[in-house]
């Protein structure tokens, strides 16, 4: 079946205490991008990437890390969470980009204490 | 910041046919109409999209008026589990300007 996968699913931390949110599609998508979602802001882009080995900032990237080794991961690296990052967070990926169908992983909720 | 409105909320009958518009009055000449829905926290799942044809398929049509200002996406036979946030965005169909979701419509079908 044809899906983006994230893990975990739900993630309580304390603050500064690094952490990795995993994403993963089997779609062959060359395009890829994290999103958090705060009640009230809608979804914000924090990085993508068009390709392996090719990543850039979105809206909101700051005390955010991403990598893209392979083709089909895609993690979200948070060096010293901080209150602030509490949130959903989303991982997506489309053929080619934007303009096409985004898909969607199931969310990842996490909380910073 | 999101470049269309839409209603907060709607309701719908069952079975009925669920019509949620959307203004877009600024919108450019290569910017698409892109629909997605957004289930109780799920992750927002992609809808149909369109520039100036009326378009369709399995999931819903979407209706845009001939001067490209505002757009109707219709489902036709709404049932529970269509129950969701509904976003409409505009935006141009190549490149990497991220998708804006907005506050989108809160649809609640009603048995």
């Amino acid at each position: 079946e044809a899906q983006v996968t994230q893990n975990p699913r739900y993630l309580i931390t304390v603050t500064g205490k690094k952490l990795t949110v995993t994403c993963s599609q089997n779609m062959n998508h060359e395009y890829m991008s994290w999103y958090r979602q705060d009640p009230g802001l809608g979804l914000r882009q924090i990085y993508y990437s068009m390709n392996v080995e090719v990543t850039d900032k979105g809206d909101v990237p700051e005390g955010y890390k991403v990598s893209r080794k392979e083709k089909r991961n895609f993690p979200l690296i948070l060096e010293s969470p901080s209150p602030n990052q509490t949130s959903l967070y989303f991982c997506a990926s489309s053929l080619r980009g934007l303009g096409e169908k985004l898909f969607f992983g199931s969310g990842t909720q996490l909380s910073v204490l | 910041d999101a470049k269309t409105t839409q209603p907060p909320s709607m309701d719908c009958a069952e079975g009925r046919a669920a019509n949620l518009p959307c203004n877009h009055s600024t919108i450019s000449g290569n910017e698409y109409v892109y629909w997605y829905r957004q289930i109780h926290s799920q992750g927002p799942q992609y809808i149909i999209h369109g520039l100036k044809n009326n378009e369709t398929n399995e999931m819903a049509s979407l209706i845009i008026t001939e001067d490209r200002k505002s757009s109707t996406l219709i489902l036709p036979h709404a049932t529970l589990r269509d129950t969701a946030v509904y976003y409409c965005i505009v935006r141009p169909n190549s490149g990497n300007t991220p998708l804006v979701f907005g506050k989108g419509t809160r649809l609640s079908v009603i048995a």
